[in-house]
């Protein structure tokens, strides 16, 4: 089946470094990709997004582009702040077939989450 | 919008009790999903209904727990009888076009069984 490998951490930098996250997938079809954050005692939030090969996603000056050559998606950060502290997690979209209706219904398969540390 | 409201945001209840989780999902999202979050475990699918219709319930962990979504304003998450290993965070999320958008989450409820 479908599946996400993202390291696992914890990262911690010093504020201002450099951040990479990888993410690889296994899919059989072509899935559309997302990265999730979930900062302490929230819920996850939607980060970013790409939906086809070759697409950047990039929001609050992290980005991600859709690899489907190398099946990855990497998150990164050119500058990390003490607020980007939090733990993200990498999906992608899993279609399965819909028995019923012909069609297919939709979930998202998570990674197991990076828990990153940002230092003053 | 309020965006995916879970009541209530934290319940501690007895070992043996029924809990009742509650989630309202945005209006106009066709799917809804119930998800379980531990340190050890990491994030669980629990159930997930497309239309109000349950469509995966093969996360759910035992027959203790049920779900239900009787409208498309509305879902349950129900343990009966509750134990403590059920300690987790309970997140209920919502969604359009999940293959597009993605999912909302809501902010969880924190349930603790002693």
């Amino acid at each position: 089946g479908n599946s996400v490998t993202q390291m696992e951490g914890p990262v911690t930098l010093s504020e201002e470094a450099f951040l990479t996250i990888n993410c690889t997938y296994t899919a059989t079809g072509y899935p559309s990709l997302f990265w999730y954050v979930q900062y302490p005692g929230e819920g996850l939030q939607l980060l970013l997004k790409a939906t086809k090969a070759d697409d950047k996603g990039s929001n609050k000056g992290f980005e991600a582009t859709y690899r489907k050559e190398t099946t990855s998606f990497h998150l990164e950060k050119g500058s990390v702040q003490v607020s980007d502290s939090a733990v993200y997690f990498c999906a992608l979209s899993d279609p399965t077939p819909n028995a019923n209706s012909g069609g297919s219904n939709y979930k998202l398969t998570f990674g197991k989450g990076t828990l990153l540390t940002v230092n003053p | 919008d309020a965006g995916v409201i879970q009541s209530p945001r934290h319940e501690v209840t007895e070992m043996g009790q029924e809990v009742t989780l509650r989630c309202k999902p945005i209006s106009g999202h066709d799917y809804l999903f119930w998800y379980r979050q531990t340190m050890m475990r990491g994030l669980e699918l629990l159930i997930y209904f497309n239309n109000n219709v349950p469509i995966d319930d093969s996360g759910m962990p035992e027959d203790r727990f049920s779900a239900k979504m009787p409208n498309a304003s509305f879902s349950t998450l129900k343990i009966q009888p509750s134990e403590p290993r059920d300690s987790a965070v309970y997140f209920c999320a919502s969604s359009f076009k999940v293959w597009n958008y993605g999912y909302t989450f809501g902010s969880g409820t924190r349930l603790t069984v002693v």
